[in-house]
């Protein structure tokens, strides 16, 4: 059965980076894009960018621009977030879901990794 | 960017009664090539990620009851549970995947309890 595990929760530091990881099973991993969602407490649902796990082209939200960085590697059906310059404001639960190529939709999520951003 | 706005913020209404939840785009949706609204509506529950309930404005995902229906057209949306139930209380996410190369974009949630 196809599935997305996320790595674990992190707590990071203003300034600092993360990285989230996201393995995929249960299909072909190159054959579908894969996007990141957050949710920040007590707000909506956010999409951060996406990611073609077989060209390796991705597009990102204008908000995220520059400070995140999606990549892969296929070896090991592994999709990455990486955001930079972490602030207060990105504490929030990260997903990954896969989208289905027929619909444009997103038809499996991974768990969710939260990240705390705290001095 | 395509915006999107939900109504109402949230609302309470009593088991076995009709939720109706409105969801607005800034542009229209509706690809004229096929006809179909690149519009999705989603789920999500406390503690768990969310999950498709509808695509092209009205399709019903494989396995999400028939209560849950979707319809409307361009910039305009609607989706209603005919009859809540319990395991309804959740945050409801309209979503367009419209824009291309993929920029997408949810509204800002409804959250659907029980009065």
């Amino acid at each position: 059965q196809v599935q997305l595990v996320q790595s674990g929760a992190e707590v990071k530091k203003p300034g600092a980076s993360v990285k989230v990881s996201c393995m995929a099973s249960g299909y072909t991993f190159t054959n579908y894009n894969i996007n990141w969602v957050r949710r920040a407490t007590g707000q909506g649902l956010e999409w951060v960018g996406w990611m073609n796990p077989n060209s390796g082209d991705t597009g990102y939200a204008q908000k995220f621009q520059g400070r995140v960085t999606l990549t892969r590697v296929t070896s090991i059906s592994t999709a990455y977030m990486e955001l930079n310059s972490l602030g207060s404001e990105d504490t929030a639960v990260y997903y990954c879901a896969r989208n289905e190529p027929r619909t444009g939709t997103f038809d499996y999520w991974g768990q969710g990794a939260l990240v705390t951003v705290s001095s | 960017d395509i915006v999107m706005t939900q109504s109402p913020d949230s609302l309470a209404v009593s088991l076995g009664e009709r939720a109706t939840i409105n969801c607005k785009s800034s542009q229209s949706v509706l690809y004229s090539s096929n006809n179909k609204n690149y519009l999705a509506w989603y789920q999500q529950k406390p503690g768990q990620p969310p999950k498709l309930l509808i695509y092209w404005a009205s399709t019903r995902e494989s396995g999400v009851p028939d209560r849950f229906s979707g319809s409307g057209s361009g910039t305009d949306f609607t989706l209603t549970i005919s009859s809540l139930q319990a395991e309804d209380v959740a945050v409801y996410y309209c979503q367009q995947y419209y824009s291309t190369p993929p920029f997408l974009t949810f509204g800002p949630g409804t959250k659907v309890d029980i009065k």
